[in-house]
């Protein structure tokens, strides 16, 4: 069972470059969010989605774009990088009961110059 | 607007020495909370949680924690620390499953032998 996957593990961009973070899932969640983790910051969330087709904003949305047109996946897009963005992204997925809590992806390390 | 603090950024301990990580939480409705730990460049692996019930909850790896309504904490310990605990912990309050956590800034390990 691979739970949730993130690719690609790390990513450099230019300013300006536009690219898209992926995270998959085959735990059948409705329920997927994404996070970026920043020194001293903890966690801040940036989008998340409660089913196909459902996306809203959390805390830090600007910059990002998300859509999820399957259960499985939930890209994060990033339209016009900036070096602000660099960050330490996580992808996490719940079901609707939260039985079991989170489960989090291994991350994505973006550097952006 | 829910909140987490994690008042200490760094804990240093010895080894076989007992442990207590403070967290203390703002949340509007019935708290959902979670202690997340990260090992160095590494996902979030959830050690326990709390939805409801006993206010005393018991998680893995030896951790516990325990739920004081009146003081607004969810203090994590562990009776005697092993050099592997040596991670970053964060605590974390909200929904059960609907996408939408509020970290604390996370609270450094260091073990010593």
């Amino acid at each position: 069972n691979a739970g949730v996957t993130q690719t690609p593990k790390f990513q450099v961009l230019k300013t300006g470059q536009s690219m898209t973070l992926q995270c998959a899932q085959d735990m059948n969640h409705e329920y997927m969010s994404w996070y970026r983790q920043d020194p001293g910051m903890g966690l801040r969330l940036i989008h998340y989605s409660v089913g196909a087709g459902i996306t809203d904003q959390g805390e830090v949305p600007n910059g990002y774009n998300v859509s999820r047109s399957t259960t499985e996946d939930f890209p994060l897009r990033l339209l016009s990088a900036a070096p602000s963005q660099t960050s330490v992204y996580f992808c996490a997925s719940s079901s609707a009961t939260g039985a079991y809590g989170y489960t989090f992806g291994s991350g994505t390390r973006l550097t952006v110059v | 607007a829910q909140s987490v603090t994690q008042p200490d950024i760094h804990i240093t301990v010895s080894e076989g020495a007992s442990l207590e990580l403070r967290c203390n939480y703002s949340y509007g409705a019935t708290p959902y909370l979670f202690w997340y730990v990260q090992s160095p460049g590494q996902g979030l692996q959830l050690l326990l949680k709390y939805f409801s019930g006993d206010t005393l909850v018991q998680g893995i790896k030896g951790f516990e924690a325990e739920f004081k309504r009146s003081q607004s904490s969810f203090n994590l310990r562990k009776p005697s620390v092993h050099w592997s605990d040596a991670a970053e912990y964060f605590c974390a309050v909200g929904p059960p499953s609907y996408g939408k956590l509020t970290f604390g800034q996370g609270t450094i390990l260091t073990v010593h032998p």
